[in-house]
């Protein structure tokens, strides 16, 4: 069975420009998570979709945005980029989004912003 | 979100059980204990969680204090493929994504 693919593996973009961050989570996962790994600041919680709708949404500003399509896959957007941006930026789906629920993680997308 | 608190690193001897402590004496009644790690290069995979009773699976125990203010994480047989970061990480009603500290970094030593 396929695990959470992330596309791209790397992505380089410029100060003020936006960046598009793809996210298939398995089979049958309907919730889909964004988290942010930078530097020295360790994982920190983005975005959650589940069945197509925003539930919660982390301490990040506004440019920070997503969504999450009919077949459970989700996009994240990130405008106006900002150096701090550069980070591994990676995806987790569950069955349903619960206590107990196994987040499963893709490999992550490395933005660079120059 | 109630905070943990785990040692910044630990080291083992490969085929020797590690023991990986977690503090969470904030930790309140409907809190589930994660564990996740994190292989050099790779995304977060979970390990293990429980409520209040010990728990086993083919990765490792969970071991949870009477009053739940502390957990430990039992790796049977450490081996190289165990250096990884592992998190210790309370889930909470309402807070179904994962908030990660620093976690404990973890050397296994040939």
């Amino acid at each position: 069975e396929a695990g959470v693919t992330q596309s791209p593996t790397h992505l380089i973009k410029t100060r003020g420009q936006q960046a598009t961050l793809r996210c298939s989570p398995i089979s049958g996962h309907t919730s889909v998570y964004w988290y942010q790994q930078a530097l020295g600041l360790g994982l920190q919680f983005l975005l959650w979709y589940d069945e197509g709708e925003e539930r919660n949404r982390g301490n990040f500003p506004p440019r920070f945005s997503g969504r999450q399509f009919p077949n459970y896959s989700s996009e994240l957007n990130v405008n106006a980029l900002e150096l701090e941006d550069s980070a591994l930026y990676l995806c987790a789906s569950s069955l349903m989004g619960g206590l107990t629920d196994t987040q499963y993680f893709g490999p992550g997308t490395r933005l660079t912003v120059l | 979100d109630a905070k943990t608190t785990q040692p910044n690193s630990m080291e083992s001897n490969e085929e020797e059980p590690v023991h990986l402590p977690c503090n969470h004496s904030t930790i309140s009644g409907t809190d589930y204990i994660h564990w996740y790690r994190q292989l050099p290069s790779q995304g977060p995979e979970y390990v293990i969680h429980g409520l209040t009773s010990n728990v086993n699976n083919r990765m490792a125990s969970l071991a949870i204090a009477e009053d739940r203010k502390s957990s430990t994480l039992i790796l049977h047989r450490a081996t190289l493929r165990d250096a990884a970061v592992y998190y210790c990480i309370l889930s909470g009603a309402g807070s179904y994504q994962l908030t990660f500290g620093k976690g404990t970094k973890l050397s296994v030593i040939p």
